[in-house]
């Protein structure tokens, strides 16, 4: 079974203010590690797609690091507004076996933005 | 570009009932996937099709429960005899496979009650 973790599972951040959230999974077997941005209502909003160690991506205030020797990755959202209140969520791909291709998915961490 | 679209948002029914929902994926995607969202939980992965063919179920997709991609185009997931744990949100997403690691692109998914 494959186990994907995240912390915290929420966090109130006051407007303006920088903030980040972790990501772990397993080292082993590593194909691809997802993250996703999910408003209330509204459909799960692909942010980044990570395959490469060391791998780094941006959009926008959004970005996200990635370290598959140690199975961890950090989103880092700069400068938080209200619309930046969602749950984000990670999912691991894993190289083979059971469900290699769809993912697994993280519990999320549920972001608010305090004005 | 139209999105992922699933029908019916919202479902309730009563235990015992039979139920159906209809995923109709981005149109140049071939690849499709259902997965199940529970209170507090991150989605679980229930199965895929590349095109028509169903290439992988996961040990959540009980034998109540069965999918069909008959054109490669929409599918549809039936669930037999609904129990109360049935109760959930069923999400689709689709993806273009062949190119490395594309993300997954989500429908609003279909909430399920059962009563």
């Amino acid at each position: 079974i494959l186990n994907v973790e995240q912390s915290p599972q929420s966090l109130h951040v006051q407007e303006g203010d920088s903030t980040n959230f972790t990501c772990s999974f397993p080292s082993s077997n590593f194909y691809a590690l997802h993250w996703y941005r999910w408003e209330t209502a509204k459909s799960p909003e692909a942010l980044f797609v990570m395959t490469l160690n060391g791998d780094e991506k941006k959009k926008g205030r959004i970005s996200a690091t990635l370290n598959t020797k140690e199975g961890y990755s950090y989103l880092y959202i700069k400068g938080s507004q209200p619309e930046d209140s969602a749950t984000y969520l990670c999912a691991f791909r894993t190289l083979s076996g059971g469900g290699a291709d769809g993912l697994t998915f993280g519990k999320g961490t549920h972001l608010i933005i305090q004005p | 570009d139209t999105g992922v679209s699933q029908n019916p948002r919202h479902k309730i029914t009563k235990r015992g009932q039979n139920v159906t929902f209809r995923c109709d994926p981005i149109s140049e995607h071939n690849r499709l996937y259902w997965y199940r969202q529970t209170l507090g939980q991150g989605p679980e992965f229930l199965t895929y099709f590349q095109n028509e063919a169903q290439l992988e179920k996961s040990r959540l997709l009980s034998d109540r429960f069965s999918a069909e991609r008959p054109k490669g185009s929409f599918s549809t997931l039936e669930i037999q005899r609904t129990e109360q744990g049935d109760s959930a949100m069923y999400l689709c997403a689709s993806s273009l496979e062949g190119y490395s690691n594309q993300p997954q692109h989500f429908g609003d998914g279909t909430r399920l009650s059962i009563l």
